[in-house]
């Protein structure tokens, strides 16, 4: 039961464009979602996060939009460049449960100069 | 440097043995979490100690068992292993409940069972 699906597993984008991230849940007491990075050899990292609350969250050139009635979230990050290049794991929280997170099977984003 | 820190960062090992992941989270955090990410799969959670007592499972087979130190260390210990256990094996941890923040995970331990 993937009850967070990230349905690319790859994305091209040409450097200075924006790169946009899917993500889907679907558990209705998720109410805290998170962007994490990962680069090989590493472990992932925080990235952006937006509570169920608002529909956007912006830091820098990441954003995250939520929209709770299609259950969907996407991280636009805008102007890519090619340190963006990694694998993006969208993440979800229920408040009912604690601090775990359940994790997308992430995209791998490739940012071409 | 994350601040959490796993050891070892490589293992090789036979089916059928036992193996012990360690994890130090990073200083002030009480909350340790353990996921596992298999080959082309995300990150499924296993568990989560929280200053010293089991907090969430997830999907954890009964051949693993893991535990959080007062020292607030804690270790995932994997036995009667299998092929199908190597993976990725993460460890993060949270001062809290890591909701608002993430938590912070380690570069991980590589297990490949031969």
């Amino acid at each position: 039961d993937q009850q967070v699906k990230q349905n690319s597993p790859s994305l091209s984008v040409q450097e200075g464009r924006i790169s946009i991230l899917n993500c889907d849940y679907t558990n209705s007491m998720f109410d805290y979602f998170l962007w994490y990075k990962k680069y090989p050899a590493e472990g992932p990292t925080f990235l952006i996060s937006i509570s169920s609350i608002k529909d956007k969250n912006e830091d820098g050139r990441f954003t995250v939009f939520l929209n709770k009635s299609a259950k969907h979230l996407s991280l636009h990050i805008v102007p890519s460049q090619p340190g963006d290049s990694a694998v993006y794991f969208c993440a979800a929280s229920a408040g009912n449960q604690g601090g775990k997170l359940i994790f997308g099977q992430g995209t791998e984003l490739s940012v071409k100069p | 440097d994350s601040g959490v820190t796993q050891t070892p960062k490589h293992l090789i090992t036979a089916t059928g043995q036992r193996v012990t992941l360690r994890c130090s989270p990073r200083s002030g955090d009480l909350s340790v979490y353990w996921y596992q990410q298999s080959l082309d799969q995300g990150l499924q959670f296993l568990i989560q100690y929280y200053n010293g007592e089991e907090r969430a499972k997830g999907n954890i087979l009964e051949r693993f068992s893991a535990q959080q130190f007062p020292d607030l260390h804690s270790e995932l210990n994997l036995s009667s292993l299998e092929l199908g256990d190597s993976a990725l094996y993460f460890c993060a941890s949270s001062s809290h409940l890591g909701r608002e923040g993430g938590y912070t995970f380690g570069s991980g331990t590589r297990l490949t069972v031969v």
